[in-house]
């Protein structure tokens, strides 16, 4: 069975350009969780989804976060404009219930 | 507001050692408890889970166990091997109806040979 996978792996943009990260979900989950990870920080919650509708978002920082899930499959959680602050670690999990939640390897994003 | 604090944030022993890595939430109305272990440059693995109910879950060479009332998990690892060095996180899910983890920082091990 495959397991949660992230797209890109790593990327660098400047501060004032959007980037979209993507999260491929383990096949069957219902629930999609995005995470993160600043510099020096504890890994943080963003939101939740159940299928396609948004469970919980209290962890978005700001409305430059956009996270959707169309069809309940994957998901894509978009920065418009980054910030320098906005640089950390984007880890996505998955679960089919309300219990143990499956990582994916995370995406390094670095705004210079 | 739920805390989670680790201690200590880093560890290194020599391989054959018998290790305890603590976690303490400030909140002890939890529903669940997830040790999880991330090696550099990769996602979680998650390793035990205990729900609020219970008082302990083992896997191989890991116990973990969890006191809720004093709001403290500690994870055991016996008979440490290098294989074992990564960063240990443990995360809580609060019983209020929402499933996002509160993590702590994490204890960072290094076993020897």
């Amino acid at each position: 069975e495959a397991g949660v996978t992230q797209f890109p792996s790593h990327s660098v943009i400047e501060k004032g350009q959007t980037v979209t990260l993507r999260c491929d979900p383990i096949s069957g989950h219902d629930n999609l969780y995005w995470y993160r990870r600043v510099m020096g920080k504890e890994i943080k919650f963003l939101l939740h989804f159940v299928k396609e509708s948004k469970q919980d978002e209290s962890g978005m920082p700001n409305n430059r976060f956009l996270a959707e899930r169309t069809g309940g499959t994957y998901s894509t959680l978009k920065v418009q404009p980054a910030e320098l602050e906005d640089s950390g670690v984007y880890f996505c999990a998955s679960s089919p219930s309300t219990d143990t939640q499956y990582f994916g390897p995370g995406t390094r994003l670095t705004v210079l | 507001k739920q805390e989670v604090t680790q201690i200590p944030a880093a560890l290194s022993v020599p391989e054959g050692e018998n290790l305890v890595l603590n976690c303490s939430f400030t909140d002890s109305a939890i529903y669940n408890l997830q040790w999880f272990r991330q090696d550099p440059g990769k996602g979680l693995t998650s390793l035990l889970l205990i729900q609020s109910s219970q008082r302990e879950q083992t896997s191989g060479r890991l116990n973990a166990s969890l006191d809720k009332s004093s709001g403290r998990s500690t994870l055991y690892i016996a008979a440490s091997q290098p294989g074992d060095s990564a960063t240990y996180l443990c995360a809580v899910r609060g019983s209020g109806g929402y499933n996002k983890l509160i993590f702590g920082a994490g204890t960072r091990l290094a076993v020897h040979p």
